[in-house]
């Protein structure tokens, strides 16, 4: 069964710090890999995702993220954070036809 | 326009009762889903349901009863609430059963008390 590993718990940066977190998931074959971000009181929105190809791909509000197939992994990453980044973050991975698993979640607290 | 709607957004209930949650999108997906997110923010699979037909059923307890009318609605109804079924439950759908992001309700936070 796939799962995914969220590495942060609670991130916590100042506005304007880069941000980097990890995701790494078990899985043999194929996957599409997705983060999502639930703002308070909110619910997911998709932030981006990997099919094939570029494995660096771009999604909104400026966040990236980078599948390392060797690493099993696929960080997600930000320049520079602002206040309204504020969130809980999930990586979900889903492979063959397995249903979309989620990570635990990296809550992702940005002060001025 | 809301893509995928969940009605109601609060529901406070006393242990033992049962009640429904109900779940539409207007997407033209085929197939919707229950997620359950505890107070850890944890999300768990409940449901998946494919053209009205049901696809997976985790590791639910059977007083939790998937019902879809068409592929547009899938609801959710529990019998016999107790405490531990306090979370808050999203309703999802994609366009195909695999490789599709899925598209989230607002949740319905339940409350058992």
């Amino acid at each position: 069964a796939q799962s995914v590993s969220q590495h942060n718990h609670h991130v916590i940066l100042s506005e304007a710090a880069s941000l980097e977190l990890g995701c790494n998931y078990s899985y043999g074959g194929t996957v599409n890999l997705f983060w999502y971000v639930q703002y308070p009181g909110q619910h997911l929105q998709l932030l981006l995702k990997y099919f094939s190809g570029d494995p660096l791909v771009k999604g909104i509000k400026g966040f990236e993220a980078e599948f390392i197939k060797s690493k099993f992994s696929f960080n997600l990453r930000k320049p520079s954070v602002q206040w309204s980044d504020t969130a809980e973050y999930f990586c979900a991975v889903m492979g063959g036809n397995t249903p979309l698993v989620f990570g635990k979640g990296t809550r992702l607290s940005v002060i001025a | 326009d809301t893509a995928v709607s969940q009605t109601p957004k609060y529901l406070v209930t006393q242990m033992g009762n049962d009640k429904s949650i109900k779940c539409e999108q207007n997407l033209g997906h085929d197939t919707m889903y229950w997620y359950k997110q505890d107070s850890k923010k944890f999300l768990k699979i409940m449901f998946s349901y494919n053209n009205k037909e049901l696809i997976i059923n985790e590791t639910v307890p059977n007083r939790f009863s998937p019902k879809s009318p068409d592929k547009a609605h899938l609801n959710l109804h529990i019998n016999s609430l107790e405490l531990g079924d306090s979370a808050v439950y999203f309703c999802a759908s994609s366009e195909v059963h695999s490789g599709s992001p899925l598209h989230f309700g607002n949740g319905t936070r339940l409350t058992v008390t």
